[in-house]
């Protein structure tokens, strides 16, 4: 079936512009996570869903980023008045459960965001 | 706060000799750990996931370990190819929460 797909593949902005990052998760999946991932490091967590709540947005860098999953599929992650230090590639991922021991995250081929 | 380290950051080896890939975690009161491979320009491919009550986890060539007391799990990779060249990732889940810890990656080249 199909895997979790994130779009666009690649973004360039201005300074100062917002944007829009979209995740499909694999049908079905209860939980959907955001995750930032800088240039050679590991991904570092944004924010989780479970269905349309978000219960945990600990990671979120600043009040700029915010995170919506209005029906509990989609979600959308938004960056309002992007700063170079925005520059990464958001990863999202989505798994079947709420947390099992067992529970697997599958990732998406992520966003690259430039800020120039 | 949890602290996920992987050592080394780079390794390179010939074809057909085996890897080791070293994870330790600062916080052992976790749920489970995951081995993740990133190719470049791509995401992350689950590989193994060891829930805390297990000692170690094989699929194939790969066998991951997992000491919780220590904080350390290794990742094992028999007989490396060049298709096993990418980034390889361990993340730990901690008993609260969903989030995965994610260490910084072992970037691996396999050369022919």
């Amino acid at each position: 079936g199909a895997g979790v797909s994130q779009s666009p593949r690649y973004k360039v902005a201005k300074r100062g512009q917002d944007v829009a990052l979209r995740c499909d998760p694999i049908s079905g999946h209860v939980s959907l996570f955001w995750y930032q991932q800088a240039l050679g490091q590991g991904p570092e967590f944004l924010t989780y869903f479970q269905n349309e709540a978000q219960l945990d947005k600990s990671g979120l860098p600043s009040d700029r980023f915010f995170a919506e999953r209005p029906e509990g599929s989609v979600s959308t992650l938004k960056i309002q008045r992007t700063q170079q230090e925005d520059s990464a590639v958001y990863l999202c991922a989505s798994s079947p459960g709420q947390g099992g021991s067992t529970d697997t995250q599958y990732f998406g081929p992520g966003t690259r965001l430039t800020v120039l | 706060k949890q602290e996920v380290t992987q050592i080394p950051a780079a390794l390179s080896v010939p074809e057909g000799e085996n890897l080791v890939l070293n994870c330790s975690f600062t916080d052992s009161a976790i749920y489970n750990l995951q081995w993740f491979r990133q190719d470049p320009g791509k995401g992350l491919t689950s590989l193994l996931l060891i829930q805390s009550s297990q000692r170690e986890q094989t699929s194939g060539r790969l066998n991951a370990s997992l000491d919780k007391s220590s904080g350390r799990s290794t990742l094992y990779i028999a007989a490396s190819q060049p298709g096993d060249s990418a980034t390889y990732l361990c993340a730990v889940r901690e008993a609260a929460g969903n989030k995965l810890t994610f260490g910084g990656g072992t970037r691996v080249l396999v050369k022919p």
